[in-house]
C-alpha cells in the first residue's frame, strides 16, 4: 500500500535547464498538491490539481512554472529555465475527496548549480 | 490571505520539562493539522484537529484546538531528546469547498531542540 511516491529525491540541474519532478497520489486519492519549502522556512502551497484539471494555481509563479495531472500517469511539476533562486525542496501531497487529510511524499530537492 | 503565525520559532529545552506551542489563524476554520519534520526528511502527521475543543494526545505530545479564539496549542509533557524536530501547524485554505480539502497554509514552524 504505497504512499505518495515523489522522484526524483534529488534533482540538480545547470542554471537555464528544466527539472522536471514526479509525483504519483495515494491509491484512492484523487487531488494532488504541490508546495515549496526553501531553507528554513515553512511549506508554500503552488497549485492545487485533480485529474486532468487545474483546480488552484494562486501559489505559482506566474513564469516558468507549470503544473499537470494527466489521466493516465503521474503529477508533473516542471520548472523551465531553472535559476539559483528556484534551489528548495519540493513537496507533494494528496487527499481523497471528502478525506480528512493529506498525505505528503518525501519530496524532490532541486539544486541549481 | 489566510495567515498562520506560530511562536515561539525556536525552542531550547532541557530534558524533562514542559512546554507548549502556540499557532494562531486568521480565518475561520475548523481544521488544524500538526506535523513533524526531521532533518532532511518529509513531513509526518501528528494530529488533524477537526472541531472546537478538539484534544488529541499521543505519547508526550497534545494538541489542542479553539476555533473562536483561533488558536491551537501543541503541548510537550516532560520532554525527551527523540522529540527533538521542527513543528508545523498548518490550517485548510478552505476556498473552493467551504473546508474541504483545498491544499494547507502553513505557520514557519517551531524549531525545537531537547538537550539532556
Amino acid at each position: 500500500n504505497a504512499g505518495v511516491m515523489q522522484n526524483p529525491r534529488h534533482l540538480v540541474r545547470r542554471r537555464g535547464q528544466e527539472a522536471r519532478l514526479r509525483c504519483s497520489p495515494m491509491k484512492g486519492h484523487s487531488h494532488v498538491y504541490w508546495y515549496r519549502q526553501l531553507p528554513e522556512e515553512g511549506l508554500k502551497f503552488m497549485v492545487y490539481l485533480q485529474k486532468e484539471n487545474i483546480i488552484d494555481e494562486s501559489g505559482m509563479p506566474k513564469e516558468r512554472f507549470s503544473a499537470e495531472f494527466p489521466k493516465e500517469g503521474p503529477s508533473i511539476l516542471r520548472i523551465q529555465q531553472v535559476v539559483r533562486g528556484d534551489s528548495a525542496a519540493y513537496f507533494c501531497a494528496s487527499s481523497r475527496t471528502g478525506g480528512n487529510g493529506y498525505t505528503f511524499g518525501s519530496g524532490t530537492r532541486l539544486t541549481v548549480v | 490571505e489566510l495567515k498562520v503565525e506560530q511562536n515561539p520559532l525556536f525552542l531550547s529545552m532541557q530534558e524533562g520539562k514542559n512546554y507548549t506551542i502556540y499557532c494562531n489563524y486568521s480565518t475561520t476554520s475548523d481544521r488544524l493539522y500538526w506535523y513533524r519534520q526531521d532533518p532532511g526528511k518529509s513531513l509526518e502527521s501528528l494530529f488533524v484537529l477537526l472541531s472546537n475543543g478538539a484534544v488529541k494526545q499521543e505519547g508526550r505530545l497534545m494538541a489542542s484546538l479553539d476555533t473562536k479564539a483561533r488558536l491551537s496549542t501543541l503541548h510537550i509533557t516532560a520532554a525527551v531528546h527523540d522529540l527533538s524536530a521542527t513543528y508545523f501547524c498548518a490550517v485548510d485554505r478552505g476556498m473552493y469547498s467551504g473546508g474541504g480539502a483545498d491544499g494547507l497554509t502553513f505557520g514557519k514552524g517551531t524549531h525545537l531542540i531537547i538537550q539532556p
